[in-house]
């Protein structure tokens, strides 16, 4: 099974509507963290927001908000408000630790365009 | 802080040529981690470090490829004859260790490495 599933390839979104990106993951560890970058046509990785597989409230930087159903194994990103700068791909990343070591796997990301 | 830095931008060679990366990570940090980046794909996890110890290799990275942080401080990564296929972005992040949950990895701006 994919570590790491983001079934949107691509998504339009009007400038100042919110727009949801959706990202399902698997593990079978207890511990685990769960993050979402920008990557702008530029190549640069820009993280986001971060949520760790034991926080009770759902994070939120800004813009942005995570939505995370732990049973559901989901952590959408919501992005209110968007704006034409919005427009990039958004990958989302599991980090498990694993016997004392670090296992980072990125999905294959989806690519948003903010129309005006 | 002056963030992630990868040297060079861009690499242009000819197969079976060798190849050398290197990344500085952000100061404090003593994680630093090694990616590759095809077009259409996340990046994929090929190794990380914790100060000058490498902690973990994926499966991707072939006897031809090896990386090194001497001092714990910057790394540098080296691909041996070179084949069309490693073509690719290689990222490097860093981050800090001390609560590794919820420290997100630091992306610098990647090396482009075309193979002709």
């Amino acid at each position: 099974a994919q570590k790491i599933t983001q079934t949107q390839p691509g998504m339009f979104v009007q400038e100042k509507e919110a727009v949801t990106l959706d990202c399902t993951y698997d593990t079978s560890d207890q511990s685990y963290g769960l993050f979402w970058y920008k990557q702008p046509s530029s190549g640069e990785m820009i993280f986001l927001i971060y949520q760790g597989s034991y926080d009770e409230q759902n994070a939120t930087e800004g813009r942005y908000s995570l939505n995370f159903q732990k049973a559901r194994k989901s952590a959408n990103l919501v992005i209110s408000a968007s704006q034409l700068g919005d427009s990039a791909m958004y990958f989302c990343a599991m980090r498990e630790q694993s016997g004392g070591y670090q296992k980072v796997t990125f999905g294959i990301g989806t690519k948003l365009q903010v129309i005006p | 802080d002056t963030g992630v830095s990868q040297d060079p931008r861009h690499k242009i060679t000819k197969r079976g040529q060798n190849v050398t990366f290197r990344c500085d990570p952000i100061s404090e940090h003593n994680r630093l981690y090694w990616y590759r980046q095809t077009l259409g794909q996340g990046p994929e996890f090929l190794t990380y470090f914790q100060n000058e110890a490498q902690l973990e290799k994926s499966r991707l990275l072939s006897d031809r490829f090896s990386a090194e942080r001497p001092k714990g401080s910057f790394s540098t990564l080296e691909i041996q004859r070179t084949e069309q296929g490693d073509s690719a972005m290689y990222l490097c992040a860093s981050s800090h260790v001390s609560d590794y949950s919820n420290q997100p990895q630091h992306f610098g701006d990647g090396t482009r490495l075309s193979i002709l």
